[in-house]
C-alpha cells in the first residue's frame, strides 16, 4: 500500500490565521481525499482531490474555508482559512489505490492534528 | 444516502476473550466494506475488506469479518483478544471513486 505523510503533524494556531496542511504520497495515484475528524468523533469527508481538476467538496463545506491544491499524482494541500476553535479536529489525508479498477479502498496518513486557540 | 450504524460506543473484554464488534449499513448498491483501526494518536490502518465473493474475509492481525446481505451487518470478529487490540474501531462503507462513509467508531478497551 501507498505510504502517506503529512505535515504538520500538529500545530496550535491563533483564531483568524490560516494553516496549510500538506499531503505527500510515496506513488502516484489519481484519487486523494481529505476528511475531518472532530474530538471524539467520526471522520468525515471533505472533499475529493483529483489531480487536474477542480476538488469537489462535500456539502457544508466550502472552498473559500477550505481551499485544496492538487498539482500532480503524489502531492496535496488542504488549507484551513479563518479559523476557529470550532476548526479544532485532525485532518487526514487518504489516497485510493488501484486506478480505474480499484476497489474503493483508501489508505490513510497519520493525520494533522490542529488546535484553535 | 448510505449510511453506517455501529451501536457500541464502547466494548470492554478480558485479555484472550473473544470479540465481536457490530457494523450495520445502508448503501444503494453492492457495498463495498471496510473496517479500520485506529489507535491513539495514529492514523487509520485498514484491517480488512469485502468487494465480493466470500462473504468471510480474513484480515490482519488476525481479525475476521462476515458479510451478511440478509442482515445488512458486516460485523468483525477475533477469536483471541490482545491487549494490543486496545483502539477504536471504524466501519466503513464506499465504492470505487467514492468516499467513504464511516460509522461513529466503537472504542474497544481490554482488561488483563
Amino acid at each position: 500500500s501507498a505510504v502517506i505523510s503529512q505535515k504538520p503533524s500538529r500545530d496550535i494556531c491563533q483564531r483568524g490565521t490560516s494553516l496549510t496542511i500538506q499531503c505527500q504520497v510515496d506513488s502516484q495515484v489519481t484519487m486523494m481525499f481529505w476528511y475531518r475528524q472532530q474530538p471524539g468523533q467520526s471522520l468525515t469527508l471533505i472533499a475529493t482531490a483529483n489531480q487536474g481538476s477542480e476538488a469537489t467538496y462535500e456539502s457544508g463545506f466550502v472552498i473559500d474555508k477550505f481551499p485544496i491544491s492538487r498539482p500532480n499524482l503524489t502531492f496535496s494541500t488542504l488549507t484551513v482559512s479563518n479559523m476557529s476553535p470550532e476548526d479544532s479536529s485532525i485532518y487526514l489525508c487518504s489516497v485510493e489505490e488501484g486506478g480505474t479498477g480499484g476497489s474503493g479502498e483508501q489508505y490513510f496518513g497519520p493525520g494533522t492534528r490542529l488546535t484553535v486557540t | 444516502a448510505q449510511s453506517v450504524t455501529q451501536p457500541d460506543i464502547h466494548i470492554t473484554v478480558s485479555e484472550g476473550a473473544s470479540l465481536e464488534l457490530r457494523c450495520n449499513y445502508s448503501y444503494g448498491a453492492t457495498p463495498y466494506l471496510f473496517w479500520y483501526v485506529q489507535s491513539p494518536g495514529q492514523g487509520l490502518q485498514l484491517l480488512l475488506k469485502y468487494f465480493s465473493g466470500d462473504t468471510l474475509v480474513q484480515g490482519i492481525k488476525g481479525f475476521e469479518a462476515e458479510f451478511k446481505r440478509s442482515q445488512s451487518s458486516f460485523n468483525l470478529r477475533k477469536p483471541s483478544v490482545h491487549w494490543s487490540d486496545a483502539a477504536e474501531y471504524f466501519c466503513a462503507v464506499g465504492a470505487h471513486g467514492n468516499k467513504l462513509v464511516f460509522g461513529a467508531g466503537t472504542i474497544l478497551r481490554v482488561k488483563s
